[in-house]
């Protein structure tokens, strides 16, 4: 297993457009976490899953934002409609209940 | 919020130790301490965790004081690519991890 797996590495998007990550966890880890990271920040937490059910969402996470985990392996982040305020860094980390996050190497996004 | 509180930086010279302190006053009997590090362009990387005894892996050592008000994490014998973003985290249970801005370490040749 390579570990937590990320893509794209980077995207450019023009305003009002939307955009799509995808995360690939460790393959025995049942937990899912999805973070957004800007320049100078700690990582914030966006929301996360155990298996296929999403069991929390920041109030960051505004209705233009939407994650899925379909059948309990990989996941999907998608932004509708960007705003130059979604450019950051989205991170995803995954577990196994109650022990450590492995992380990804992320995702950053530009809104221009 | 985070809970914790650290320095915003440090700087150890190559080969010392690196004392990273973290005060986290408010913490509650079940709650754990966790720290993570960041290095420019990567995720973060767990590190070590403990309740309210020291613990010790292979990358470093955490001291948590008696009244578990503060911790300090120790790498022994740093090296520039110990060079990073180091987040000290309290969690209860499992609550997903809540992040500060950690304390930026450069190790000096």
């Amino acid at each position: 297993d390579t570990g937590v797996s990320q893509d794209p590495r980077h995207k450019i998007t023009k305003r009002g457009q939307n955009v799509t990550f995808r995360c690939d966890p460790i393959s025995e880890h049942n937990r899912l976490y999805w973070y957004r990271q800007t320049l100078g920040q700690g990582p914030e937490f966006l929301t996360y899953f155990q298996n296929e059910a999403q069991l929390e969402k920041s109030r960051l996470l505004s209705d233009r934002f939407s994650a899925e985990r379909p059948k309990g392996s990989f996941s999907t982040l998608e932004i509708q409609r960007t705003e130059q305020g979604d450019s950051a860094m989205y991170l995803c980390a995954s577990s196994l209940v109650g022990r450590s996050y492995t992380f990804g190497s992320g995702t950053r996004l530009t809104v221009v | 919020d985070a809970k914790t509180t650290q320095p915003t930086s440090m700087d150890c010279a190559e080969g010392r130790a690196a004392n990273l302190p973290c005060n986290h006053s408010t913490i509650s009997g079940n709650e754990y301490v966790y720290w993570y590090r960041q290095i420019h362009s990567q995720g973060p990387q767990y590190i070590i965790h403990g309740l309210k005894n020291n613990e010790t892996n292979e990358m470093a050592s955490l001291i948590i004081t008696e009244d578990r008000k503060s911790s300090t994490l120790i790498l022994p014998h740093a090296t520039l690519r110990d060079t990073a973003v180091y987040y000290c985290i309290v969690r209860v249970g499992d609550t997903p991890l809540v992040f500060g801005k950690g304390t930026r370490l450069s190790v000096i040749a």
